[in-house]
């Protein structure tokens, strides 16, 4: 079945990076982009960046600009997302989400199980 | 950016009965909407896409309706396994943007 396996859990100092993987297995790899979208606690969903798998093409919130990431290995089938300069404020779950279609319009399904990444003095 | 509104913030409904949902969108997504839910310590499952067509798996009790600015989420015959909270997210435009949800609790 289609799934999306991601890192565990983080515990970062503010100030430093983190960077979360998202390994994908049941389906081609390339065909499908994947975003990363995160969740405060509490809070809703907030979509943070996408990324072309097959390109290696990417695009970010305006918000996330300068300081996030998003790269992949297509040999491992695996996404990466890295988050630098972190504050108490990127405290959240991240998730990966594969785009339900090939090529097609950004929703998602499935997602994957999600990374708690907490940042604190 | 397209805000999205959800309301009720928490709707109270009994087993077996229905529930009606709320997405408002500050500008027309024309029907780039999807429905989310999301149980407590899980990730968001895909609902319904393209405002009303439902996704692979998803029971027929799920039904989406709505384009432009004003959605609807109507889930029939309430399960114990859809208590939870439901987000709407519009893919009409970047960036992509959820709503802030609605929790539906066992009243």
């Amino acid at each position: 079945q289609v799934q999306l396996v991601q890192s565990g859990a983080e515990v970062k100092k503010p100030g430093a990076s983190v960077k979360v993987s998202c390994k994908a297995s049941g389906y081609t790899f390339t065909n499908h982009d994947i975003d990363w979208v995160r969740q405060a606690p509490g809070q809703g969903p907030e979509w943070m960046g996408w990324m072309n798998p097959d390109s290696g093409n990417t695009a970010s919130a305006q918000k996330f600009r300068g300081r996030l990431t998003m790269t992949r290995d297509t040999s491992i089938t695996t996404a990466y997302m890295e988050l630098s300069s972190l504050t108490s404020e990127d405290t959240a779950v991240y998730y990966c989400a594969k785009v339900a279609q090939p090529r097609g319009d950004n929703y998602f399904d499935p997602w994957g199980q999600g990374t708690l990444v907490i940042v604190s003095s | 950016e397209k805000v999205m509104t959800q309301s009720p913030g928490t709707l109270s409904v009994s087993p077996g009965e229905s529930a009606t949902l709320s997405c408002r969108a500050s500008e027309s997504v024309s029907i780039k909407l999807a429905w989310y839910r999301q149980r407590p310590g899980q990730a968001p499952r895909l609902l319904i896409y393209d405002a009303s067509t439902r996704a692979t798996g998803i029971p027929a009790r799920f039904s989406g309706s709505g384009s432009g600015t004003e959605f609807t989420l109507t889930i029939n015959s309430l399960q114990s396994e859809d208590f939870a909270v439901y987000y709407c997210q519009q893919y009409n435009s970047w960036p992509l943007t959820f709503g802030g949800g609605t929790k539906v609790e066992i009243k």
